[in-house]
């Protein structure tokens, strides 16, 4: 199994919601990752997760709350957003013998009304 | 400001020919480059990579070539096929640990026409 799932495909939700994006791999990879995609613009890191122990995060605001319960699982939850947080979430993995060779997810494109 | 740039937003390259696609950064301590590639509704998948203790590296159809003294990096695609045809995005790395960050590039959308 060389794949990243993630769900849901699409999300729209107001600015007042809670909700959570979900990504799951398979492969024993031990680094995971949460990354943003604005339309035209390149992947941006939001997240790192090494070991299940938060790693990295790029100064994201604290209305996304990344969760790592296990190896195989990597969350984000998500409240009062703001419509320029509108974008794909994209989920990463990679094994920690390669750390830079990630697995992608094909992304949540999620819309904030 | 842009640590790793393709000022190439889009090529369009016919079936059977080299498609080359240029990528420049300016962080001298990126020590690690990848090229993923992108199809729509898809994420992107990995491509091939270089350290930079080379200056080349082929896989198939696909080569990378490295040079340092200009921060400048390519890919190679010869010869060109029409499942080519999607977005590709040079990324580049600093230093080792169990879990990366990876720096991406604009992108440039290769189109291969017949």
């Amino acid at each position: 199994d060389t794949e990243v799932t993630q769900t849901p495909k699409h999300l729209v939700m107001g600015m007042t919601n809670k909700k959570s994006l979900k990504c799951e791999q398979h492969m024993g990879h031990r680094a995971m990752y949460w990354y943003k995609q604005k339309a035209k613009k390149p992947p941006e890191l939001m997240f790192v997760y090494s070991y299940e122990k938060l790693s990295i995060n790029e100064s994201v605001p604290s209305r996304f709350s990344p969760e790592c319960p296990n190896s195989s699982l990597l969350n984000l939850h998500l409240h009062a957003l703001q419509p320029e947080d509108s974008a794909l979430y994209l989920c990463a993995s990679s094994q920690v013998s390669s750390p830079r060779e990630q697995y992608f997810g094909p992304g949540t494109r999620l819309t904030v009304t | 400001d842009q640590q790793v740039k393709q000022n190439s937003p889009s090529l369009s390259v016919q079936e059977g020919r080299i498609s080359i696609l240029n990528c420049d950064y300016t962080n001298s301590m990126f020590d690690y480059f990848l090229w993923y590639k992108k199809y729509p509704a898809e994420g992107p998948t990995f491509l091939i990579s270089i350290s930079s203790i080379k200056d080349k590296n082929e896989d198939g159809r696909f080569t990378v070539f490295l040079n340092k003294s200009a921060k400048h990096l390519s890919l190679h695609i010869v010869p060109s096929q029409p499942g080519d045809s999607a977005v590709y995005f040079c990324a580049a790395s600093s230093g080792y640990s169990s879990a990366s960050k990876i720096i991406f590039g604009s992108g440039t959308r290769l189109s291969i026409r017949p």
